[in-house]
């Protein structure tokens, strides 16, 4: 069975102040991540996966498998960072089967 | 390119009714996912549609079915409705040629309420 937790339903952070949003996965083969975001009335859409190790918006986040983390990072954040991101998860042999936690709400306040 | 489109974006249902939601996908893409979004259980995948074939499947009851046309278009069916079937419905869609493991591109979504 495959799983993601993403601990926190709220952070609230200043602008300018570091972010990180966690997210942890359980899977026994080799997982694909990726970040969505939901900006405010606007369509799910990806942020960043973990094979491209691209910097999208200032945002990073590193596979680590050892402590089977994906966490999303960004060293200084924007009010238009405020938005609901979602990790993904998808397992090999599992086609286009996409598992999602469940959320975490950024908000940041001046 | 024009993004995923989803038909209708409201719907307002009964119990007992049945209900069909369409989607188009981007041009090219094969592959057309569905999630149902709640607030209480999150997103959940409830299947996939490649090559007209139904490649994967949620936990979801019998309830709920789809099919693809051979341009890639897809509805999906929820017979029988339950309060507990009022939802955002979304579909998503990518190439469909790498296993899955591709990104997948959501359409707006279309809400869902049964009273």
């Amino acid at each position: 069975a495959q799983r993601v937790t993403q601990p926190e339903k709220l952070l609230s952070v200043f602008k300018g102040a570091p972010v990180e949003l966690k997210c942890n996965y359980s899977y026994s083969g080799s997982p694909e991540l990726f970040w969505y975001v939901q900006y405010s009335r606007q369509r799910l859409q990806l942020l960043l996966r973990h094979i491209s190790r691209e910097s999208i918006k200032g945002f990073t986040a590193d596979l680590n498998k050892g402590e089977t983390s994906f966490h999303l990072k960004k060293p200084f954040a924007q009010e238009e960072d405020s938005a609901m991101y979602y990790c993904a998860l998808s397992g090999t042999g599992t086609a286009s089967k996409l598992t999602f936690g469940t959320g975490t709400r950024l908000q940041v306040t001046l | 390119k024009a993004g995923v489109t989803q038909t209708p974006r409201y719907l307002i249902k009964t119990r007992g009714q049945q209900v069909t939601l369409s989607c188009s996908p981007i041009s090219g893409h094969r592959s057309v996912s569905w999630y149902q979004q709640t607030p209480g259980q999150g997103l959940q995948f409830l299947f996939e549609y490649f090559s007209e074939t139904q490649r994967n499947k949620g936990n979801f009851p019998g309830r709920f079915s789809g099919r693809q046309f051979s341009n890639s278009r897809s509805e999906m069916n929820v017979s029988t409705l339950e309060l507990g079937d009022s939802a955002l419905y979304l579909c998503a869609s990518s190439l469909g040629v790498s296993g899955g493991r591709e990104t997948q591109y959501f359409g707006p979504g279309t809400r869902l309420l049964v009273l």
